[in-house]
């Protein structure tokens, strides 16, 4: 059973903070790793996908992956009021298909 | 560039009754995907097509629903008959050839009476 574990939070940030959003997975099979970002009452939005050990950086974004752990990350710097949302954190790829968390709730206090 | 679309966006019906969802993905993108999302938690794969064959249908509840993608690409997903578990949000997601990544469409909210 392949599994994705994240914090439900709510994770509450200061507006202007990193925000620090994690994630552990059990299958080692696994080679992409993705972070969604899903608003209330909306469907996901891709916001980055990494593939091997380090850091990926796209603008405020930063999305760590550390295979021997099996842990991934995703960093938001200069957190906003429109950060608010659930980030759901998945992995799998080819044709395994993406196996997803339940997502953390986000709030970026003004 | 367009994105997936889908159709209808809610529907209600009540237990017993049939029901079917449409999905167009992205232009060009060979894989296409179903999920069934409940409220509070992250979506679940229910199938995985690669162009009109089926990848991945090991979680699709196949004695009430079934999914088709006769030409390679535009979907439908259908449930019968509807029991009151299956309200949830059923999403359509597709990708690139040669990527992994997925774009959702926006979703169809079922509610099931």
């Amino acid at each position: 059973q392949k599994e994705v574990e994240q914090n439900s939070g709510p994770l509450s940030v200061p507006e202007g903070a990193i925000a620090s959003l994690n994630c552990t997975y059990s299958d080692r099979g696994s080679q992409s790793f993705f972070w969604y970002r899903q608003y209330s009452g909306k469907s996901p939005e891709l916001i980055m996908f990494i593939y091997s050990n380090g850091d990926k950086e796209d603008g405020r974004f930063t999305a760590q992956l550390n295979k021997a752990s099996q842990y991934v990350s995703l960093l938001i710097r200069d957190s906003q009021p429109s950060d608010s949302a659930t980030y759901l954190c998945a992995g799998g790829g080819g044709a395994d298909g993406l196996t997803f968390g339940k997502g953390t709730h986000l709030i970026i206090q003004p | 560039e367009a994105g997936v679309a889908q159709s209808p966006r809610y529907k209600i019906i009540e237990k017993r009754q049939s029901v079917a969802f449409w999905c167009n993905p992205i232009s060009g993108h060979a894989t296409l995907y179903w999920y069934q999302q409940i409220l509070g938690q992250g979506p679940k794969l229910l199938i995985q097509f690669q162009n009109n064959g089926v990848v991945d249908d090991s979680q699709l509840p196949k004695d009430r629903f079934s999914a088709e993608r006769l030409k390679g690409v535009d979907s439908t997903l259908k449930i019968q008959p509807a029991k009151l578990e299956d309200s949830a949000v059923y999403l359509c997601a597709s990708s690139p050839i040669g990527g992994d990544e997925q774009y959702f469409g926006p979703g169809t909210r079922l509610t099931v009476t």
